[in-house]
């Protein structure tokens, strides 16, 4: 079945970076545009930044762009999400998600991975 | 503040129906036949329940529907149950350079 695994969450210092990584399988992982989703503790969900399936097209939101980078390696199947000079209000859960279609139906999303940003 | 505005809460008691009003503007909800619908339950990734307005993925019930009139988009869930508790998020593409927007979410409370 399709499947989406993050990794790569945990604590970091103001300033410092982080690099998330997301497996995919269960699908044609080259087919799809893929998406970064973030929900800070107790908050709504607020989508982060989104790739093209051949990597050509990549978007961020602005309360993130010239800190994130988003990646993808078609030949293994990840997705990647470079995070550098993090803010505390970086702190979030971070899904991986797929993308059908190029208009936001976001199907399935991963178990999510915790970005603490605290000194 | 988000950019789809949703009310905060909804309740109702099982084997009822409510409604879950998502607004934006003509540069989102409006302009696009492209709003999902996502289920959260505490501590669960979100779950695709309507997309592209009023379609359903395969496996989730026809209980849950969804429509749209001008800058407005809802999600109607009939005959609720106790499982239909939960977080309630509205999605919709948008022609600015954010791709997506989200509203801020409905807690859906079943009595």
């Amino acid at each position: 079945q399709v499947q989406l695994v993050e990794s790569g969450g945990g604590l970091v210092k103001p300033g410092g970076s982080l690099r998330l990584s997301c497996a995919a399988s269960g699908f044609t992982f080259s087919d799809y545009y893929m998406s970064w989703i973030r929900q800070a503790p107790g908050k709504g969900l607020e989508w982060v930044s989104y790739i093209s399936s051949s990597g050509n097209i990549i978007y961020y939101a602005d309360s993130v762009k010239g800190r994130f980078t988003i990646s993808r390696d078609n030949a293994r199947n990840s997705l990647y999400l470079q995070m550098n000079s993090l803010r505390a209000e970086d702190t979030a859960v971070y899904y991986c998600a797929r993308e059908v279609g190029a208009t936001g139906r976001i199907d399935p999303w991963g178990q999510g991975t915790l970005v603490t940003v605290s000194s | 503040q988000s950019a789809l505005t949703q009310p905060a809460s909804v309740s109702g008691s099982p084997g009822q129906s409510i409604t879950i009003s998502c607004t934006g503007t003509s540069s989102d909800v409006g302009g696009y036949n492209a709003v999902s619908w996502y289920q959260q339950h505490p501590g669960k990734a979100p779950k695709l329940m309507i997309y592209d307005v009023s379609y359903r993925p395969s496996g989730v019930s026809n209980r849950f529907s969804g429509s749209k009139s001008g800058n407005t988009a809802s999600l109607t869930i009939s005959g609720l149950q106790a499982e239909d508790e939960a977080d309630y998020y509205c999605s919709s593409y948008t022609s600015s350079s954010t791709h997506v927007v989200f509203g801020g979410g409905t807690k859906l409370t079943v009595l």
